[in-house]
């Protein structure tokens, strides 16, 4: 089975405090993505890799960057904190283009 | 406008109903998803379709790309079918496929006994 894991299941943040967010996948895959998902809005692409050490900006970059030095490990890092960042952030991977993503349990992230 | 549109948003059905949830989308694709997500949010990939019908139990998926509209269906529903059903589609980009997904915003399904 396909295994996505996400650092942390829910997480309590202050305004202004780096987050780390990290995406651990076992299968090899070349792809994998961070969303985040907000009622009303659904999943928005946040950055995607394919390949280590390559990254594409997605729908809404702005506030985050990411670091893929290893093939199963994708991180998604909030420089400094805010409070819109307050979300539900999903992360995935695929073998290829035309796989199916699978995907992470999601952390919740509170800024308070 | 979206690119990706479900109905409806909302559905609350009696345990033992057939239920059918409907995607549209504008842009030309490559494939096309139907996703569960349980309250607690992980992700499923139900389907992933690019002509014609799949069936895997109680879910159907269809498409049909000339009307560029896919359907969900769950027969003999049960509370646990309870979860939001997600559309995602796969853009093609003159002659390419481009590896992201455009996602409708999801049609949140109950289901009572």
């Amino acid at each position: 089975d396909v295994k996505v894991t996400q650092s942390s299941r829910y997480l309590v943040k202050r305004t202004g405090e780096k987050v780390f967010l990290e995406c651990v996948q076992d299968m090899d895959h070349e792809n994998m993505f961070w969303y985040r998902q907000d009622p009303g809005l659904g999943l928005r692409l946040i950055y995607f890799s394919y390949d280590v050490k390559m990254k594409e900006k997605g729908d809404i970059p702005e506030g985050y960057s990411v670091s893929r030095e290893k093939k199963e490990r994708f991180s998604l890092i909030l420089e400094s904190a805010s409070t819109n960042q307050t979300s539900m952030y999903l992360c995935a991977s695929s073998g290829t283009d035309e796989e199916t993503q699978y995907f992470g349990p999601g952390t919740r992230l509170l800024v308070l | 406008k979206n690119e990706v549109e479900q109905s409806p948003q909302n559905l609350t059905a009696q345990e033992g109903e057939f239920i059918t949830i409907n995607c549209s989308y504008s842009v030309g694709i490559s494939a096309l998803h139907w996703l569960q997500q349980h309250p607690g949010g992980g992700i499923v990939s139900l389907f992933m379709l690019s002509s014609g019908k799949k069936k895997h139990g109680r879910l159907i998926a269809t498409i049909n790309i000339q009307e560029k509209h896919s359907s969900l269906h769950i027969t003999a529903s049960h509370p646990r079918d309870s979860a939001v059903y997600i559309c995602a589609v796969r853009a093609r980009y003159y002659g390419g496929s481009q590896g992201n997904l455009i996602f409708g915003k999801g049609t949140k399904l109950s289901v009572k006994p």
